[in-house]
């Protein structure tokens, strides 16, 4: 298996552009997280979906903020407008359902986009 | 919402040396995991080492291996005979299996230096 594959790996962008960043979770992973890492927060949460649904997006810091999955192997992340502060890296996660009632627990990480808005 | 603390925003180790690095968690749960993660500058995000909370016995892989003290709300990771690949972000975890967010708490990470 290829992994959780994000793209792109890095962006540069002017303020008040519009971001797109990708996501390919796993085949057969039903959870996906979107994650922001930065130097003074660390790990964010933003938003993630179970079956495609995106089920707390509390994380989402405004409504220039959005996400999307259109179905079970793709993720988009979306900013518009973009702004410097938003200048950080954004990870993708997938994970398994639960099995057998067992909780099957391991995160899977993408290797990130490193976002620049300048 | 749980939450993980590292208490260690930095940290060094002399080469072949061992190192331990600092995690406590608030919960109420009684049956959880609690994970190390580890982000060299390549920042792929890198399972190292899982704990079940029903476990008494802590956790090993190879040179890495955890101090997990329940009552105490305590994970610690100790890591021997330092490399310089150990070089990198180290990020504590907490998953609870009755969260049905399914979500992950992470600490806000250690850096840990090794030095030659």
């Amino acid at each position: 298996d290829a992994g959780v594959i994000q793209s792109p790996r890095h962006e540069v962008t002017e303020m008040g552009q519009e971001v797109t960043l990708r996501c390919k979770p796993i085949s057969g992973h039903d959870y996906l997280f979107w994650y922001r890492q930065t130097m003074m927060r660390g790990l964010e949460l933003l938003i993630y979906f179970n079956n495609n649904v995106p089920i707390d997006d509390s994380g989402m810091p405004e409504d220039r903020f959005s996400a999307k999955m259109p179905n079970a192997s793709f993720s988009t992340l979306k900013i518009q407008p973009s702004e410097p502060r938003d200048s950080a890296v954004y990870f993708c996660a997938s994970s398994p359902r639960r099995s057998r009632g067992l909780l099957y627990e391991k995160l899977f990480f993408g290797s990130g986009t490193q976002l620049s808005v300048l | 919402a749980q939450t993980v603390t590292q208490s260690q925003p930095e940290m060094s180790v002399q080469e072949a040396e061992t190192v331990t690095l600092s995690c406590t968690y608030d919960t109420s749960e009684s049956d959880y995991y609690l994970f190390w993660y580890k982000q060299p500058p390549s920042r792929q995000m890198i399972l190292v080492i899982r704990q079940e909370a029903y476990k008494q016995q802590n956790a090993t892989e190879n040179r890495f291996s955890v101090n997990f003290q329940k009552a105490a709300k305590s994970f610690s990771l100790k890591i021997s005979d330092s490399q310089l690949g150990d070089a990198a972000m180290y990020f504590c975890a907490y998953r609870s299996p009755s969260d049905p967010g399914n979500q992950f708490y992470f600490g806000t990470g250690t850096s840990l230096t090794v030095i030659p």
